[in-house]
């Protein structure tokens, strides 16, 4: 059975300072880790797709990392609008094109 | 110009009666889902599609039926609601050989059991 575990719960940072989010996974078989945010009242947004360790991705000012074990979203710099919940997901061979998720973080950016 | 698109956003029922979710698809996905989200328990999936007709379970499919006689529509149906069905939930869909995206997610409806 996948499992997915993320931390913290719950992040707050002043603006500008700069943290990182884990994901925590067990899979038979990665065939992606996933990230996504999600706003309050509203459906998670796809930000990232990572298939093998060592691969990074960047976008503004977020960037994941993935390692045969785990995966870290670095947040450089973070702003208010970055405030939002960070979810993990991972697709495996066993559950075909079914996701599992993790708790996911909730950041919160204080000016 | 959404995806996927969920109704109602918000609904209150009382406890014992029938109650229905839609979820309808633009993107000519063969594969939709069902997630409920709950503080502490992150997204938990309830059913999900794997073509018109073909449905199979979750890991929390109890007191839950779903139906796909379209490719666009997935109806999620709680049978007899319960206070702890109390919840959003989010329906989702993924087109075949693993979007590179994973999946594309509606808005949500929020449901309240009293």
């Amino acid at each position: 059975e996948d499992q997915v575990t993320q931390s913290p719960e719950a992040l707050r940072l002043q603006e500008g300072e700069s943290s990182s989010l884990n994901c925590s996974y067990t899979v038979s078989g990665l065939r992606g880790l996933f990230w996504y945010r999600q706003d309050p009242g509203k459906g998670p947004e796809f930000l990232f797709t990572l298939y093998s360790a060592g691969e990074e991705k960047e976008k503004e000012r977020l960037k994941a990392t993935l390692t045969k074990k785990e995966s870290f979203l670095h947040i450089t710099a973070p702003k208010p609008e970055d405030s939002a919940t960070y979810l993990c997901a991972v697709r495996s061979e066993a559950a075909g094109n079914k996701l599992t998720f993790g708790g996911g973080t909730r950041v919160l950016v204080k000016p | 110009d959404a995806g996927i698109t969920q109704s109602p956003r918000h609904k209150v029922t009382e406890t014992g009666t029938p109650v229905t979710l839609r979820c309808h698809q633009t993107e000519n996905h063969r594969y939709m889902y069902w997630y409920r989200q709950d503080p502490g328990h992150g997204l938990r999936l309830i059913h999900y599609s794997y073509g018109v007709k073909d449905t199979d379970k979750g890991e929390v499919s109890d007191g839950y039926s779903v139906s796909r006689s379209k490719t666009e529509d997935f109806l999620l149906t709680l049978e007899s609601a319960t206070s702890s069905q109390t919840s959003v939930y989010f329906c989702a869909s993924s087109g075949t050989g693993g979007s590179v995206y994973g999946y594309t997610f509606g808005s949500g409806t929020r449901l309240t059991v009293v």
